[in-house]
């Protein structure tokens, strides 16, 4: 069964600081990758995603993330964290094989 | 104008009743989903439905009764409620199949809390 690892349960940063948040998975064939963030007391909303193409994803609120197949990596970058960015971040993947799996969250907590 | 709307938004019930949660979408998806959030967060998938078929049914009790009158509708009906079902449960929709990658769109959940 496909799964995915991130490594930060928390991650408590001042504001202006950089960020990098890491998944791993486990399926070697074609995966699609997703980010989300879930805001305080609210729901699931997509951060970013990638399926094909160029490795380096953009995504909204200036959040990067960057695919690395031979790590099977999709980490999470933003150069600057806001107070805003406090959040609970979830890394995603499917494949043709199977259904969107979440990793375990890593929760942001970004000081003022 | 919410997309995918879930009602209700808390529910606090006792162990042993029965309780339906509703969910509706309305961007024109082909697949629906439950997910359950447990008190870690951890999310995990227990139903999906395309076009009111089932397709995907996870590791549930069948106390859990998954039902999709139409494709914009997946409601979620619990017999026999445990406290360990006490969790936010989640419906999202996405336009297509499980293993597809168009992104999931979530409904702001419900808050089950079994006493």
């Amino acid at each position: 069964a496909q799964s995915v690892s991130q490594h930060n349960h928390h991650v408590i940063l001042s504001e202006a600081a950089s960020l990098e948040l890491g998944c791993n998975y486990s399926y070697g064939g074609t995966v699609n990758l997703f980010w989300y963030v879930q805001y305080p007391g609210q729901h699931l909303q997509l951060l970013l995603k990638y399926f094909s193409g160029d490795p380096l994803v953009k995504g909204i609120k200036g959040f990067e993330a960057e695919f690395i197949k031979s790590k099977f990596s999709f980490n999470l970058r933003k150069p600057s964290v806001q107070w805003s960015d406090t959040a609970e971040y979830f890394c995603a993947v499917n494949s043709g094989y199977s259904t969107l799996t979440f990793g375990k969250g890593t929760m942001l907590l970004v000081s003022p | 104008d919410t997309a995918v709307s879930q009602t209700p938004k808390y529910l606090v019930t006792q162990m042993g009743n029965d309780k339906s949660i509703k969910c509706e979408q309305n961007l024109g998806h082909d697949t629906m989903y439950w997910y359950k959030q447990d008190s870690k967060k951890f999310l995990k998938i227990m139903f999906s439905y395309n076009n009111k078929e089932l397709i995907i049914n996870e590791t549930v009790p069948n106390r859990f009764s998954p039902k999709s009158p139409d494709k914009a509708h997946l409601n979620l009906h619990i017999n026999s409620l445990e406290l360990g079902d006490s969790a936010v449960y989640f419906c999202a929709s996405s336009q297509s199949a499980p293993r597809g990658n168009s992104p999931l769109h979530f409904g702001n959940g419900t808050r089950l809390t079994v006493t």
